[in-house]
This record gives structure tokens, C-alpha cells and sequence, in this order.
């Protein structure tokens, strides 16, 4: 499978606190990308992270790479409301697994 | 970041016509883009990818003559869905990529709805 999958399938933390989501992939990757989906839009790119990375960072955001593991995890502190929204990882393929659907509640 | 156009963002149509799904990268050139088809609730299914001045690649399952897809410019890719039936209403997704190692940029999303 060329998709990433998404772990949990739902999350629902409070304002201020982390948010941690995990991505498994199968195949041997170039680069590893998560997005960021709002209910009835087109997805946002958060962070592109290349396969000789480890970790990179970009504001709240914190993704990291486990090559040897296909994994990646992407980690949103100090959560708002408005980080409300579904949240995938994709291969260079872009092909897409069924997101974390995380819910930041006020 | 990079702006990708889709229109029109709603349609309705009658079972039996045409419908046409524009895609444009407005300030890049996108040697590859994608199409998806997303039901509610549920994640993007990739349909095809094209490259440029090339052949659409579809996704098992896709009908090619029925999802028409043309990619005859760097910043311009079509997709129209060919004598639509009520069970092709669904939300599709373009998005588009400068090269294959960077991120892709996600058109806003059609919705076609076929009565």
C-alpha cells in the first residue's frame, strides 16, 4: 500500500493541551507530508519532511521521522479550537488513509 | 504558499450531461496534478494523476471514459465526469506539485451534485 494510515481515528483533547497523531507507512519514502483538512475544503500542507530528517519543526507544530520504524508523528502543542479539523499523512505517492479526526474543545 | 484555483466550487447537473472541473495553479507550474473523490466523512480517494502534455494514470476502479482527464498545460488540468449519474454526486479534490519531491497544494474542492 502507498497510503499512509493515521492513528487514532478520532481525538478529542482540551484548549491548551498537546495533540499527538501517528502515521505508519509500508513503502520506502523520498518524503513524508501531513495536512490538515476543515469539514467540506480542500486540504492544507502543514510539513513536508524528507527522509533523511529526523524532525523538523514549524510554529505549534513538531513532526518526526522513524524511517527504520515507517513512522512519523506529528505533534500539535498548546491546541486552539481552531486546530479543529481532520489531519492526514501522505507518502510522495499522495495517496491518503482515513486522517485523525482530532476535536480541540474551548 | 502556492495558491491552486478549482471551479466551479458547486454544481448541479442533470442525470445524463457533462460536467467540467476546472484546475489551475495560479502561481506555479505543476508538472503533476491529482484528482480525488471524497464521500462524507470519509478520506480522499485518489482517482488519477497526470503529468503534463501526458496521459492521465488512473487509479484501479476509476473509469477512464467516464472521468476524463486533460493535462495540456503547466498550469492548467481538467477533469470532466461524463454522463453523470445521482451516484457520481460526491466532492472532488484536485490538487497540484511543482516537482516530485516537494508538497502539493489543494484546489478548494467541487461539489457535484447530479439530480
Amino acid at each position: 500500500s502507498q497510503q499512509g494510515e493515521e492513528d487514532p481515528q478520532a481525538l478529542s483533547i482540551q484548549e491548551g493541551e498537546n495533540a499527538t497523531m501517528n502515521c505508519s507507512y509500508k513503502t520506502s519514502i523520498n518524503n513524508l507530508q501531513w495536512y490538515r483538512q476543515n469539514s467540506g475544503r480542500g486540504l492544507v500542507h502543514l510539513i513536508l519532511i524528507r527522509s533523511n530528517e529526523r524532525e523538523k519543526h514549524s510554529g505549534r507544530l513538531r513532526v518526526t521521522l522513524d524511517t527504520s520504524k515507517k513512522s512519523s508523528s506529528l505533534l500539535i502543542t498548546a491546541s486552539r479550537a481552531a486546530d479543529t479539523a481532520s489531519y492526514f499523512c501522505a507518502t510522495e505517492k499522495l495517496v491518503f488513509g482515513k486522517g485523525t479526526k482530532l476535536t480541540v474543545n474551548p | 504558499g502556492a495558491v491552486v484555483s478549482q471551479h466551479p466550487s458547486r454544481v448541479i447537473c442533470k442525470s445524463g450531461t457533462s460536467v467540467k472541473i476546472e484546475c489551475r495553479s495560479l502561481d506555479f507550474q505543476a508538472t503533476t496534478m491529482f484528482w480525488y473523490r471524497q464521500f462524507p466523512k470519509q478520506s480522499l480517494m485518489l482517482m488519477a494523476t497526470s503529468n503534463e502534455g501526458s496521459k492521465a494514470t488512473y487509479e484501479q476502479g476509476v473509469e477512464k471514459d467516464k472521468f476524463l482527464i486533460n493535462h495540456a498545460s503547466l498550469t492548467l488540468s481538467t477533469l470532466t465526469v461524463t454522463s453523470a449519474h445521482p451516484e457520481d454526486s460526491s466532492f472532488y479534490i484536485c490538487s497540484a506539485r511543482e516537482h516530485g519531491d516537494t508538497e502539493a497544494f489543494f484546489g478548494q474542492g467541487t461539489r457535484l451534485t447530479v439530480v
